[in-house]
């Protein structure tokens, strides 16, 4: 079993405050590498899909970098508001022929108004 | 948008039931998967299948099985309930074309009393 940890576990915040969280994965065999939203009561839903090392995305104020020669990624949320709370999933494809991710356990994003 | 469907929000079943969940998609993917989700362990791969008649195990497959008679519909079988089988349970797809980003069901929030 593939090892995915995200950091923090949970974290609240201030509504307007700025903050990020990591995804660390294998740094061998990469292929791809996702992040997704999953609101209470609601589908997890992709926000990136990353596979390039050094690749960054933005998506409104949610951006995230990928370093896959040393198995991370970040995910930033600038000016955070309240219905940015979420869990964030992290998700690492391995490729080499297997359609399956494996998922960190999230970090749970409160943001306080 | 791509929809994925599952049977039921909620079910609650006996110990020893035979419990059905079924899993419906509608933009042709190839690949359809189910996972559980428990606090504190994040998501977790019960079955996949990347094509019609075809299954992999998870990292979880004991106590479960699975169903695919056509490309659209996945089934989850529970053969015999158990209490420890209590969680949600989610659905996805996903194409073999593209970034293989995972679509999601609402979930099924099972429980077995």
């Amino acid at each position: 079993i593939l090892n995915v940890e995200q950091s923090p576990q949970s974290l609240h915040v201030q509504e307007g405050d700025s903050t990020n969280f990591t995804c660390s994965f294998p740094s061998s065999n990469f292929y791809a590498l996702h992040w997704y939203r999953w609101e209470t009561a609601k589908s997890p839903e992709a926000l990136f899909v990353m596979t390039l090392n050094g690749d960054e995305k933005k998506k409104g104020r949610i951006s995230a970098t990928l370093n896959t020669k040393e198995g991370y990624s970040y995910l930033y949320i600038k000016g955070s508001q309240p219905e940015d709370s979420a869990t964030y999933l992290c998700a690492f494809h391995s490729g080499a022929g297997s359609y399956q991710l494996t998922f960190g356990k999230g970090t749970k994003l409160s943001v306080i108004p | 948008d791509v929809k994925v469907t599952q049977s039921s929000r909620y079910l609650v079943k006996r110990t020893g039931e035979k419990v059905f969940l079924e899993c419906v998609q509608d933009m042709d993917h190839e690949n359809m998967f189910w996972y559980r989700q428990d606090p504190g362990l994040g998501l977790r791969l019960i079955y996949f299948s990347y094509d019609v008649k075809m299954k992999e195990k998870g990292d979880i497959p004991e106590g479960y099985s699975v169903s695919r008679e056509k490309k659209e519909r996945f089934s989850l079988i529970l053969e015999s309930a158990s209490t420890n089988q209590t969680s949600m349970y989610l659905c996805a797809s996903s194409s073999i074309r593209g970034s293989y980003e995972q679509y999601f069901g609402p979930g099924t929030r099972l429980t077995v009393t």
